[in-house]
């Protein structure tokens, strides 16, 4: 089994929609959790970075953790085409520079216009 | 505005001919990755580097080696390329400090995308 687990999609929605994107893991000792997005023929860039558990909102992106569950989501309001992408949950159990983020393996979304 | 560079983006090789694979960062940078991505595998870690001339295994580092003599380069190393190291290879690098909010963002350059034949 996976450390982490992630709906390899695609996933096409159309413009406008909410979108949710998830991922469960099984180490309990992951504290840190973040959301890459990855464009076609780029290497990822951090989108949202949170710590434990809640939530966390920035625009119209919002980062959810739940640790009792071992699941995490990001939910996309109003998609837009320009949202396409590539989205990789990543993880690690502590929070310096030299931790090793542990990866999902990404879901393809695709926004239709 | 922060930049990692690798030296190709695309490179076709020959089994058994040896392979280097350079990335470069022009943020002062401590902590260096190379990761290969597959498609249905995601990002998998073969090496990382915490310092200048230190270096550790990640989750998959056989046929690889890697070298970082400079803080700002770290090179990784097919000594022998194969066909099943045909991939996406990807450089980060990351830093810590208590003054940037403590997160261990790591950034990533372009990928090289390398074909063994």
């Amino acid at each position: 089994q996976k450390e982490v687990e992630q709906d390899p999609g695609p996933l096409s929605v159309p413009e406008g929609a909410i979108v949710s994107l998830n991922c469960t893991y099984s180490n309990s000792a992951f504290q840190y959790f973040m959301w890459y997005r990855q464009y076609s023929r780029k290497g990822p860039e951090l989108l949202m970075y949170t710590y434990s558990s809640g939530n966390k909102e920035d625009g119209r992106f919002t980062a959810q953790v739940d640790k009792s569950s071992k699941y995490i989501s990001l939910f996309i309001r109003d998609s837009q085409p320009s949202d396409s992408a590539t989205y990789l949950c990543a993880m690690s159990g502590g929070n310096f520079g030299n931790e090793k983020l542990t990866f999902g393996t990404g879901t393809r979304l695709t926004i239709i216009p | 505005d922060v930049k990692v560079t690798q030296s190709s983006r695309y490179l076709v090789k020959r089994t058994g001919e040896k392979v280097f694979l350079e990335c470069v960062q022009d943020m002062d940078h401590e902590n260096m990755f190379w990761y290969r991505q597959d498609p249905g595998l995601g990002l998998r870690l073969i090496y990382f580097s915490y310092d200048v001339k230190m270096k550790e295994k990640g989750d998959i580092p056989e046929g690889y080696s890697v070298s970082r003599e400079k803080k700002e380069r770290f090179s990784l190393i097919l000594e022998s390329a194969s066909t099943n190291q045909t991939s996406m290879y990807l450089c980060a690098s990351s830093f810590w400090s208590y003054e940037a909010g403590g997160r261990n963002e790591q950034f990533f350059g372009p990928g090289t995308r390398l074909t063994v034949l």
